[in-house]
Protein backbone atom coordinates (compact mmCIF):
# COMPACT_ATOMS: atom_id res chain seq x y z
CA UNK A 1 0.00 0.00 0.00
CA UNK A 2 0.83 4.00 -0.22
CA UNK A 3 -1.42 5.50 2.57
CA UNK A 4 -0.83 9.32 3.33
CA UNK A 5 -2.17 10.82 5.60
CA UNK A 6 -2.74 14.63 6.82
CA UNK A 7 -3.47 16.41 10.29
CA UNK A 8 -5.71 18.35 10.79
CA UNK A 9 -8.71 17.53 7.82
CA UNK A 10 -10.01 21.59 8.43
CA UNK A 11 -8.50 23.92 10.16
CA UNK A 12 -10.73 27.53 11.13
CA UNK A 13 -8.26 30.45 12.61
CA UNK A 14 -8.00 33.90 13.15
CA UNK A 15 -5.88 36.28 11.16
CA UNK A 16 -2.65 36.42 12.57
CA UNK A 17 -2.27 33.23 13.97
CA UNK A 18 -0.19 30.31 12.60
CA UNK A 19 -1.61 27.09 11.83
CA UNK A 20 0.72 23.75 11.21
CA UNK A 21 -0.02 20.74 9.11
CA UNK A 22 1.36 17.66 9.05
CA UNK A 23 1.59 15.24 6.34
CA UNK A 24 2.61 11.31 7.28
CA UNK A 25 3.52 8.46 4.91
CA UNK A 26 2.43 5.58 6.47
CA UNK A 27 3.28 2.38 5.32
CA UNK A 28 6.61 3.65 2.91
CA UNK A 29 9.47 6.27 3.75
CA UNK A 30 9.48 9.15 1.81
CA UNK A 31 12.84 11.38 1.26
CA UNK A 32 10.68 13.79 -0.50
CA UNK A 33 7.61 15.19 0.12
CA UNK A 34 5.53 17.91 -2.06
CA UNK A 35 3.15 20.36 -0.81
CA UNK A 36 0.23 21.54 -2.90
CA UNK A 37 -2.50 24.46 -2.73
CA UNK A 38 -5.42 24.09 -4.21
CA UNK A 39 -7.79 26.82 -5.12
CA UNK A 40 -12.03 26.61 -6.38
CA UNK A 41 -12.25 25.13 -9.70
CA UNK A 42 -8.62 25.02 -10.15
CA UNK A 43 -6.10 22.66 -10.34
CA UNK A 44 -3.15 21.76 -7.68
CA UNK A 45 -0.23 24.31 -7.72
CA UNK A 46 2.63 23.17 -6.50
CA UNK A 47 4.46 24.89 -3.27
CA UNK A 48 6.99 23.52 -2.60
CA UNK A 49 9.49 20.62 -2.64
CA UNK A 50 10.43 19.20 0.87
CA UNK A 51 13.32 17.16 1.12
CA UNK A 52 14.33 14.58 4.49
CA UNK A 53 17.30 16.32 6.36
CA UNK A 54 17.25 19.64 4.19
CA UNK A 55 15.77 22.94 3.09
CA UNK A 56 12.76 22.80 1.77
CA UNK A 57 12.85 24.04 -2.59
CA UNK A 58 9.96 26.33 -3.22
CA UNK A 59 8.14 27.26 -6.25
CA UNK A 60 8.80 30.72 -7.70
CA UNK A 61 6.35 33.30 -5.71
CA UNK A 62 5.60 31.13 -2.74
CA UNK A 63 7.46 33.15 0.41
CA UNK A 64 9.39 30.56 1.93
CA UNK A 65 8.92 32.74 5.31
CA UNK A 66 5.49 32.67 5.00
CA UNK A 67 5.32 28.89 4.58
CA UNK A 68 7.77 27.47 6.73
CA UNK A 69 8.37 23.68 5.75
CA UNK A 70 10.32 20.74 8.40
CA UNK A 71 10.89 17.75 6.76
CA UNK A 72 12.28 16.05 9.95
CA UNK A 73 11.98 12.27 9.09
CA UNK A 74 11.22 9.81 6.21
CA UNK A 75 7.57 9.79 7.58
CA UNK A 76 6.79 12.81 8.22
CA UNK A 77 6.71 16.62 6.81
CA UNK A 78 4.97 19.67 8.46
CA UNK A 79 4.08 22.63 7.20
CA UNK A 80 3.37 25.92 9.18
CA UNK A 81 1.32 28.68 7.77
CA UNK A 82 2.96 32.12 9.73
CA UNK A 83 0.68 35.13 9.88
CA UNK A 84 -2.43 33.79 8.32
CA UNK A 85 -4.68 36.47 6.30
CA UNK A 86 -7.65 35.69 4.76
CA UNK A 87 -6.30 35.23 1.09
CA UNK A 88 -4.56 31.88 2.83
CA UNK A 89 -7.46 30.33 3.11
CA UNK A 90 -7.32 27.44 0.55
CA UNK A 91 -7.04 23.32 0.46
CA UNK A 92 -3.69 22.53 1.16
CA UNK A 93 -2.62 18.95 -0.09
CA UNK A 94 0.76 17.07 0.44
CA UNK A 95 2.22 14.21 -1.30
CA UNK A 96 5.05 11.55 -0.34
CA UNK A 97 7.24 10.11 -2.88
CA UNK A 98 7.14 6.40 -2.70
CA UNK A 99 10.36 4.78 -4.91
CA UNK A 100 10.04 1.40 -6.50
CA UNK A 101 12.84 0.36 -8.94
CA UNK A 102 13.26 3.14 -11.10
CA UNK A 103 9.57 4.68 -11.24
CA UNK A 104 8.86 7.25 -8.58
CA UNK A 105 5.40 7.77 -7.81
CA UNK A 106 3.54 10.45 -5.65
CA UNK A 107 0.62 9.66 -3.27
CA UNK A 108 -1.41 12.09 -2.01
CA UNK A 109 -3.33 12.99 1.51
CA UNK A 110 -6.88 13.81 1.79
CA UNK A 111 -5.78 17.53 2.20
CA UNK A 112 -6.72 20.15 4.94
CA UNK A 113 -9.21 22.66 4.26
CA UNK A 114 -7.68 26.04 6.15
CA UNK A 115 -10.39 29.05 6.32
CA UNK A 116 -8.65 32.36 7.94
CA UNK A 117 -11.37 34.62 9.07
CA UNK B 1 4.62 29.18 -22.69
CA UNK B 2 3.95 25.53 -21.10
CA UNK B 3 0.80 24.89 -20.98
CA UNK B 4 -1.51 21.36 -19.74
CA UNK B 5 -4.72 21.52 -21.45
CA UNK B 6 -7.66 19.24 -20.18
CA UNK B 7 -11.53 20.22 -20.86
CA UNK B 8 -12.97 22.17 -18.24
CA UNK B 9 -16.53 21.46 -19.63
CA UNK B 10 -18.57 18.18 -17.56
CA UNK B 11 -18.19 15.48 -19.67
CA UNK B 12 -22.03 13.45 -19.28
CA UNK B 13 -21.89 9.90 -19.83
CA UNK B 14 -24.11 6.81 -19.81
CA UNK B 15 -23.58 3.73 -17.26
CA UNK B 16 -21.84 0.80 -19.52
CA UNK B 17 -20.62 3.97 -22.38
CA UNK B 18 -16.47 4.28 -22.02
CA UNK B 19 -15.72 7.69 -21.30
CA UNK B 20 -12.68 9.00 -22.84
CA UNK B 21 -10.93 11.88 -21.54
CA UNK B 22 -8.22 14.50 -23.37
CA UNK B 23 -4.94 16.24 -22.02
CA UNK B 24 -2.86 18.41 -24.64
CA UNK B 25 0.17 19.77 -23.58
CA UNK B 26 2.68 22.29 -24.95
CA UNK B 27 6.27 23.14 -24.46
CA UNK B 28 7.33 20.07 -22.79
CA UNK B 29 9.28 17.63 -23.13
CA UNK B 30 7.21 14.61 -20.34
CA UNK B 31 9.32 11.94 -18.85
CA UNK B 32 5.85 10.54 -17.58
CA UNK B 33 2.47 11.53 -17.64
CA UNK B 34 0.01 10.18 -14.97
CA UNK B 35 -3.61 10.30 -14.33
CA UNK B 36 -4.87 11.01 -10.98
CA UNK B 37 -8.83 10.68 -9.74
CA UNK B 38 -9.95 13.48 -7.47
CA UNK B 39 -13.52 13.56 -5.38
CA UNK B 40 -14.23 16.95 -4.17
CA UNK B 41 -13.00 17.95 -1.09
CA UNK B 42 -10.15 15.09 -1.32
CA UNK B 43 -6.49 14.41 -2.46
CA UNK B 44 -5.71 13.14 -5.71
CA UNK B 45 -5.47 9.64 -6.16
CA UNK B 46 -3.14 7.58 -8.40
CA UNK B 47 -4.02 5.98 -11.28
CA UNK B 48 -1.91 5.06 -14.24
CA UNK B 49 2.13 6.32 -14.89
CA UNK B 50 2.95 6.27 -18.32
CA UNK B 51 6.67 6.63 -19.42
CA UNK B 52 7.32 8.96 -22.87
CA UNK B 53 8.49 5.97 -24.68
CA UNK B 54 5.19 3.91 -23.89
CA UNK B 55 2.16 3.86 -26.08
CA UNK B 56 0.31 2.64 -24.08
CA UNK B 57 -1.22 0.88 -20.62
CA UNK B 58 -3.82 -0.81 -19.04
CA UNK B 59 -4.94 -1.61 -16.05
CA UNK B 60 -8.57 -3.24 -15.14
CA UNK B 61 -10.96 -0.82 -17.02
CA UNK B 62 -8.37 2.25 -17.33
CA UNK B 63 -6.86 2.36 -20.59
CA UNK B 64 -4.10 4.94 -21.03
CA UNK B 65 -2.39 6.30 -24.25
CA UNK B 66 0.34 8.53 -24.78
CA UNK B 67 1.33 10.40 -28.62
CA UNK B 68 4.71 12.58 -27.98
CA UNK B 69 4.08 13.66 -31.32
CA UNK B 70 0.51 14.94 -30.45
CA UNK B 71 1.56 16.17 -27.48
CA UNK B 72 -1.39 13.96 -26.22
CA UNK B 73 -2.78 11.58 -23.38
CA UNK B 74 -5.96 10.15 -23.89
CA UNK B 75 -7.78 8.65 -20.61
CA UNK B 76 -10.27 5.87 -21.19
CA UNK B 77 -12.51 3.99 -18.45
CA UNK B 78 -14.17 1.58 -20.16
CA UNK B 79 -17.83 0.07 -18.77
CA UNK B 80 -18.22 3.13 -16.99
CA UNK B 81 -20.15 3.28 -13.59
CA UNK B 82 -21.82 6.15 -11.54
CA UNK B 83 -19.29 5.42 -9.24
CA UNK B 84 -16.53 6.72 -11.51
CA UNK B 85 -17.85 10.09 -11.20
CA UNK B 86 -15.50 12.45 -10.36
CA UNK B 87 -12.55 15.02 -11.37
CA UNK B 88 -9.77 13.56 -13.25
CA UNK B 89 -6.37 15.22 -13.52
CA UNK B 90 -3.31 14.92 -15.58
CA UNK B 91 -0.04 15.27 -14.66
CA UNK B 92 3.50 15.98 -16.63
CA UNK B 93 6.69 15.09 -14.67
CA UNK B 94 9.00 16.92 -17.26
CA UNK B 95 12.79 15.85 -17.81
CA UNK B 96 14.74 17.10 -15.29
CA UNK B 97 12.56 18.63 -12.63
CA UNK B 98 13.18 16.12 -10.10
CA UNK B 99 9.92 14.47 -10.11
CA UNK B 100 8.02 17.63 -9.68
CA UNK B 101 4.29 17.43 -11.50
CA UNK B 102 2.60 20.15 -13.50
CA UNK B 103 -1.05 19.84 -13.13
CA UNK B 104 -3.67 20.09 -15.65
CA UNK B 105 -7.03 21.56 -14.57
CA UNK B 106 -9.00 18.87 -14.37
CA UNK B 107 -12.28 17.32 -16.31
CA UNK B 108 -15.52 16.56 -14.38
CA UNK B 109 -16.99 13.03 -15.49
CA UNK B 110 -20.35 12.38 -14.54
CA UNK B 111 -21.75 8.99 -15.21
CA UNK B 112 -25.53 8.56 -15.04
CA UNK B 113 -27.79 5.85 -15.20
Amino acid sequence: GAVVSQHPSWVICKSGTSVKIECRSLDFQATTMFWYRQFPKQSLMLMATSNEGSKATYEQGVEKDKFLINHASLTLSTLTVTSAHPEDSSFYICSAEKVTGSQETQYFGPGTRLLVL
Amino acid sequence: SQKIEQNSEALNIQEGKTATLTCNYTNYSPAYLQWYRQDPGRGPVFLLLIRENEKEKRKERLKVTFDTTLKQSLFHITASQPADSATYLCALEATGTASKLTFGTGTRLQVTL
